[in-house]
């Protein structure tokens, strides 16, 4: 059973860089048909997807942040991160990484449990 | 990117009641939509994809249907458990967008 589970600091402060990790167990990050996704909800509302990677290290990014946001894999830990630079209050969400079926149907069939990030000073 | 509008955007049904939920597309995206379901302080959980595909171990009062744009989830037999937020998603094009959820409550 594929587990995915994020880490990382719950409260930034505004203009830093926002960093989170997302460690795979029960499954090797290296095996292929899948990306490795992030995914944020902002508090009582929708789902919106910032990027993803593969385990070869191609990554996408949602256009809307794709100035703000890096993706690395590190395949020898078996671990996915994310960078999202000069955050604000409006990057307050919780953060979810999920592994997306990219050859076969799109959908994201596991998910971490999301980590709620706080901006604030 | 492509819109998803998911209607009505809460329910008030009792257990045992059939629920009927919508998923629109701004564009055709053949049958990539999957559906998931949230509950609260929790993850989502993908219940059906390719737009009628049941995902393992995912109850069978769970079936969604349509193709192109107009797209339905529904829960033949609500049970206290389905009480949630339903989310769809679609994987046509890049990049992957959600719809606004449709949060299914007691009545």
């Amino acid at each position: 059973q594929v587990q995915l589970q994020e880490s990382g600091p719950g409260l930034v402060k505004p203009s830093q860089t926002l960093s989170l990790t997302c460690t795979v167990s029960g499954g090797s990050i290296s095996s292929g048909g899948y990306y490795w996704s992030w995914i944020r909800q902002h508090p009582g509302k929708g789902l919106e997807w910032i990027g993803y990677i593969s385990y070869s290290g191609s990554t996408y990014y949602n256009p809307s942040l794709k100035s703000r946001v890096t993706i690395s894999v590190d395949t020898s830990k078996n671990q996915f991160s994310l960078k999202l630079s000069s955050v604000t209050a409006a990057d307050t969400a919780v953060y979810y990484c999920a592994r997306e079926r990219v050859t076969t149907d799109g959908s994201f069939d596991y998910w971490g449990q999301g980590t709620l990030v706080t901006v604030s000073s | 990117d492509i819109q998803m509008t998911q209607s009505p955007s809460s329910v008030s049904a009792s257990v045992g009641d059939r629920v009927t939920i919508t998923c629109r597309a701004s564009q055709g995206i053949s049958r990539w939509l999957t559906w998931y379901q949230q509950k609260p302080g929790k993850a989502p959980k993908l219940l059906i994809y390719a737009a009628s595909s049941l995902q393992s171990g995912v109850p069978s009062r769970f079936s969604g249907s349509g193709s192109g744009t107009d797209f339905t989830l529904s829960i033949s037999s609500l049970q206290p458990e389905d009480f949630a937020t339903y989310y769809c998603q679609q994987a046509n094009s890049f990049p992957p967008t959600f719809g606004g959820g449709t949060k299914v409550e007691i009545k």
